[in-house]
């Protein structure tokens, strides 16, 4: 059961314009969700977060946006930047799950100079 | 401040033999988290330790156990290893034992490779 999808394997965009990662979730109990990136030989990183109270949230470059009724949230990424290059993770968790969070399969981006 | 700090980096291993995989928290850090990537995948939640007591487990097998010691590191250990538990290993700190409020932070992970 496949709670967290990420249905881009691969998305390619040049440098200067806008990245949108995709993500669809099945849970309604979801409390938040939040977005990490992956570099090779590194362990993911943390990017931005977004409550389920919440359809928007703001980070420099980078902006998370939640349609709970579509079960849907996407991260915005502007300028896109070579240096984004990375594998991309939505990820789900609950407040009374602890530090479980569910990860979706992920998303490769890649920002072409 | 030194981050997650995971050993060993690398390691090989054949079918039915044991691997212990090490884990630091960031200092302060309370709570260990253990994940599992396999490749092309996400990672895949196995345990959580809080104060050194399990918060929770993923659907894992009992071949697969954890613990942490007192000042807050954490061990796992996967007995009689598979093919199929070639993957890389994550293990990610916070300071409470809530993902909420406090983000998780990973470490570069272990590579296991079962032959």
């Amino acid at each position: 059961d496949q709670q967290v999808k990420q249905n881009s394997p691969s998305l390619s965009v040049q440098e200067g314009r806008i990245s949108i990662l995709n993500c669809d979730y099945t849970n309604s109990m979801f409390d938040y969700f939040l977005w990490y990136k992956k570099y090779p030989a590194e362990g993911p990183t943390f990017l931005i977060s977004i409550s389920s109270i919440k359809d928007k949230n703001e980070d420099g470059r980078f902006t998370v946006f939640l349609n709970k009724s579509a079960k849907h949230l996407s991260l915005h990424i502007v300028p896109s930047q070579p240096g984004d290059s990375a594998v991309y993770f939505c990820a789900a968790g609950g407040e009374t799950s602890g530090s479980r969070l569910t990860f979706g399969e992920g998303t490769q981006l890649t920002v072409n100079p | 401040d030194a981050g997650v700090t995971q050993s060993p980096t690398h390691l090989i291993k054949t079918r039915g033999q044991h691997v212990t995989l090490r884990c630091s928290p960031i200092s302060g850090h309370k709570s260990v988290s253990w994940y599992q990537q396999v490749l092309g995948q996400g990672p895949q939640f196995i345990f959580q330790y809080y104060e050194k007591e399990e918060r929770g487990r993923g659907n894992f097998p009992d071949r697969f156990s954890a613990r942490q010691f007192p000042n807050y590191s954490s061990e796992l250990n996967v007995n009689a290893l598979l093919l199929g538990d070639s993957a890389l290993y994550l293990c990610a700190s916070s300071h409470s034992d809530s993902a909420g409020a406090n983000v998780l932070t990973f470490g570069a992970g272990s590579r296991l490779t079962v032959l």
